[in-house]
């Protein structure tokens, strides 16, 4: 079954703590990126990558770091975790981007920071 | 900066009824547009994608339309049923990105 999963589903953790949220996709898309999701501010793009090593910025990468060292995986890390990181965080994938490609979510990483 | 808004952000209506959510958006040049829907505490899935070079696609019970001239998207639900009840969600890709709207909250009552 072709999806983008996402682990952990739910994370609590503490103020520094550093943790990572992994993604993976399995049909070998190229382009995969991360958003954040908060009340009253909608989905936004934390970072996105074209293909394996090639990686940018979104709208709020701050406090964010990523890394593609394989085509499948797109893991997010939080180096030191802070309360306004609090959110429900998607991963996203697709085959390419700037065309007519569908987008792939995953379910979600909900993440509370104390 | 490309700038989405939803409207109306909540929607309740009878089982059976035809219904129309909307999608505007500030900057033409987009690559496609998405209508996704989110049910609670679940992922985003993608109902409907309208490349930049037309006008609509259909998808059983769904038609979704797109005039770039106007900045202007229109999600068509006919014959509503209690499992559409959602959030439905438009996004417009452009810039390497999707950009969201809010967001209308479906509510379908039997």
């Amino acid at each position: 079954e072709a999806q983008v999963t996402q682990n952990p589903r739910y994370l609590i953790t503490v103020t520094g703590k550093k943790l990572t949220v992994t993604c993976s996709q399995n049909m070998n898309h190229e382009y995969m990126s991360w958003y954040r999701q908060d009340p009253g501010l909608g989905l936004r793009q934390i970072y996105y990558s074209m293909n394996v090593e090639v990686t940018d910025k979104g709208d709020v990468p701050e406090g964010y770091k990523v890394s593609r060292k394989e085509k499948r995986n797109f893991p997010l890390i939080l180096e030191s975790p802070s309360p306004n990181q609090t959110s429900l965080y998607f991963c996203a994938s697709s085959l390419g981007t700037l065309s007519s490609y569908e987008q792939y979510f995953g379910p979600g990483t909900r993440l509370t920071v104390t | 900066k490309q700038e989405v808004t939803q409207i109306p952000a909540a929607l309740s209506v009878p089982e059976g009824e035809n219904l129309v959510l909307n999608c505007s958006f500030t900057d033409s040049a987009i690559y496609n547009l998405q209508w996704f829907r989110q049910d609670p505490g679940k992922g985003l899935t993608s109902l409907l994608l309208i490349q930049s070079s037309q006008r609509e696609q259909t998808s059983g019970r769904l038609n979704a339309s797109l005039d770039k001239s106007s900045g202007r998207s229109t999600l068509y639900i006919a014959a509503s049923q209690p499992g559409d009840s959602a959030t439905y969600l438009c996004a417009v890709e452009g810039a390497q990105k999707l950009v969201f709207g809010q967001g209308t909250r479906l509510t379908i009552n039997p």
